[in-house]
């Protein structure tokens, strides 16, 4: 079945270290997301792709960087710069980049600091 | 600009009972909505939308919703409860000509009673 996979589905981050969350996508969708969701306040968006090699910041990406080298694939650091990472991360996927497109969800990953 | 407004984080009812979600939105431009399920350490996934068209929209697991333009709202309604509801609700709005454009509300959190 086609899907989005994240992994891994639990992570802890020391201080002053760079963690990198795994998203994969085999839907052949060419837009993907990367949201940040707190207890009380929804989602937020940290970052975008829409095509491969192309992406760009959403309403929160201080502390994060992404890349796009593949379609299927669009993975999401949390750099040393992000004070309070701890929260959990779902990634999605859409088709296209219309306005009435379905999200597609992972299961997330909850990240902690120790 | 656009917002969406989930009245009640947390909405208790029996099992069998009504379910009424509240969402009100507001939009520049006629909006896309929808209402998104996530269950307990999982992602997303999609119950319903409106994009044009008929302003009631039925969903899945028996859930509909109705755009009423003149409210501003889409409430999220369920005849009768079931125990397996038990999850968080999301609504959400787009506008624009792409999905990076999505909104998401606070969420309202279910709890169905025996």
């Amino acid at each position: 079945d086609g899907g989005i996979t994240q992994s891994p589905k639990y992570l802890f981050r020391k201080e002053g270290q760079n963690v990198t969350l795994s998203c994969e996508q085999n839907l052949n969708h060419d837009a993907m997301y990367w949201y940040r969701q707190d207890p009380g306040q929804g989602l937020r968006l940290i970052y975008y792709s829409q095509i491969v090699n192309d992406f760009q910041k959403g309403d929160i990406a201080e502390g994060y960087s992404v890349s796009r080298e593949k379609k299927e694939s669009f993975p999401l650091t949390v750099t040393s710069a992000q004070k309070n990472p701890t929260a959990f991360y779902l990634c999605a996927s859409s088709r296209g980049q219309k306005a009435n497109e379905k999200l597609f969800f992972g299961s997330g990953t909850q990240l902690s600091v120790l | 600009a656009q917002s969406v407004t989930q009245l009640g984080s947390h909405v208790s009812v029996s099992e069998g009972a009504l379910v009424l979600l509240r969402c009100n939105y507001s939009s520049s431009v006629p909006p896309y909505l929808f209402w998104y399920v996530q269950y307990p350490n999982q992602g997303l996934q999609l119950l319903l939308k409106y994009t044009t068209g008929a302003t009631l929209v039925k969903g899945i697991n028996g859930f509909e919703a109705e755009f009423k333009k003149s409210e501003t709202s889409f409430h999220l309604t369920k005849p009768s409860a079931h125990m397996s509801d038990a999850a968080e609700y999301f609504c959400a709005v787009s506008e624009g000509s792409g999905t990076y454009k999505y909104i998401f509300g606070t969420g309202t959190r279910l709890k169905v009673l025996a």
